[in-house]
This record gives structure tokens, sequence and C-alpha cells, in this order.
């Protein structure tokens, strides 16, 4: 089946630093890419949409100069996550699709102290 | 817009109970997938099961088994005989096909807690 992979599963940063956070789809090509944020106890929210080669398509409410979407090719996507603060705190994940279905990555887990 | 209901916030049950979490949902869309995914505390979200609206055919696994029913826009998830390591927050979801296919709105999930 279709594999996708988060890079990092984790990470812990200072309040005020970037972190990027990557989404690779391994054996297909993703022509569209999706970012979710969970936080605590709630349920994963669609932040932005990301398709290959085009600027992001990002949700109501979500930063776009804040949550920088990067999608370079077919299968890899970047959030970057500019100037974190602990509210930025949250499980994000990604979920690629080739047109037919999604599928979603295993998450990254973001503390921002 | 996509909506997806999960009425149960919480279900406690003791184990080998059998117990079946809700899940309804509304679209306009003719086309569209729905989806069950499983979050243990670890955190990553682990995929259950995928059906397309125009497969209406309940469908068992092991001890799962979902029942999906559009006359009444639901797509319900039973766990026969359940184990503490069911203990999770289950997630159902609708997604959008073609285009848009990945793109899924979630509902606000189920956290089970199967004692033993």
């Amino acid at each position: 089946g279709a594999v996708v992979s988060q890079h990092p599963s984790w990470v812990i940063c200072k309040s005020g630093t970037s972190v990027k956070i990557e989404c690779r789809s391994l054996d297909f090509q993703a022509t569209t890419m999706f970012w979710y944020r969970q936080f605590p106890k709630q349920s994963l929210m669609l932040m932005a949409t990301s398709n290959e080669g085009s600027k992001a398509t990002y949700e109501q409410g979500v930063e776009k100069d804040k949550f920088l979407i990067n999608h370079a090719s077919l299968t890899l996507s970047t959030l970057t996550v500019t100037s974190a603060h602990p509210e930025d705190s949250s499980f994000y994940i990604c979920s690629a699709s080739q047109g037919r279905e999604g599928y979603f990555g295993p998450g990254t887990r973001l503390t921002v102290l | 817009a996509q909506k997806v209901t999960q009425a149960q916030t919480e279900i406690s049950v003791v184990e080998k109970e059998d117990v079946t979490l809700d899940c309804v949902y509304e679209t306009r869309d003719t086309t569209y997938y729905l989806f069950w995914y499983k979050q243990p505390p670890s955190g990553e979200l682990v995929f259950l099961i995928r059906r397309n609206s125009f497969d209406e055919q309940n469908e068992i696994s092991g001890r799962y088994s979902w029942n999906f029913q559009k006359s009444t826009s639901s797509f319900n998830f039973t766990i026969t005989a359940s184990q503490v390591v069911d203990s999770a927050v289950y997630f159902c979801a609708l997604s959008e096909a073609g285009t848009n296919a990945g793109k899924s709105t979630f509902g606000d999930g189920t956290t089970l807690t199967v004692k033993p």
C-alpha cells in the first residue's frame, strides 16, 4: 500500500525559532498534500492544501505567513512553523493524494517551550 | 459543507463486552470516502478501514465490523469482545473524491476505554 512518511516524528524547540516538518510520499507521486493540526484532546483540523508547484490554499483562520508550505516536488511537501510559540504546540499530520485517495503520514508532535 | 458527527465523546466498557461507535455524516457529494482511524496514546493515526460511497456492503475484519447505511448517512463501527488494547481515540472521517481526494473532515472522536 501507499506509504507516507513524516520527519521528524517529534520535535522540541524554543519559542521564537522556526521548525520545518517534511511529508514524503514514498512509493507514489502526490499531486496534492494536505496538512492537518490536532491540539490535545481535539480532532484533526485541516490547515492547508498544497499542490505541487503552486501556492498552498489555507483554511480560514490559519496564518499563511506563520505556516509556510512548500510543495516543491511530487513526493515532498514541507511545513515550516515560523517564530513558533507555545500555542503552536500540536500534532501535525499530512495526507498525500495521487488523485484517487489520500494516505496519512504518522504525524509530527511539536512542543514549543 | 461536509460534517461528521460522533455523538459519543467517551465510552467505557469492560473487557470482552461488545461496543459500537457511532458515526453520522453529511455531504452533498455523490462520491466520497468514509474512514475509521484509531489513535492510541502514542499519537499516530492507525488506518482501520476505507469505504467508498458506492459500496454499502458491511465488512468484518477479525473483531472489527462496520455497518455503512447511506439511507441514514451512518457508518458505525463495532468491536466484538473488546480488549484492553482497544483503548484509544477513534475517529470517523469523510473524504472528498477526485481532485480533492485526501481532503478529510474528521469527527470529534470517541475515546474508548476498555477496563480489564
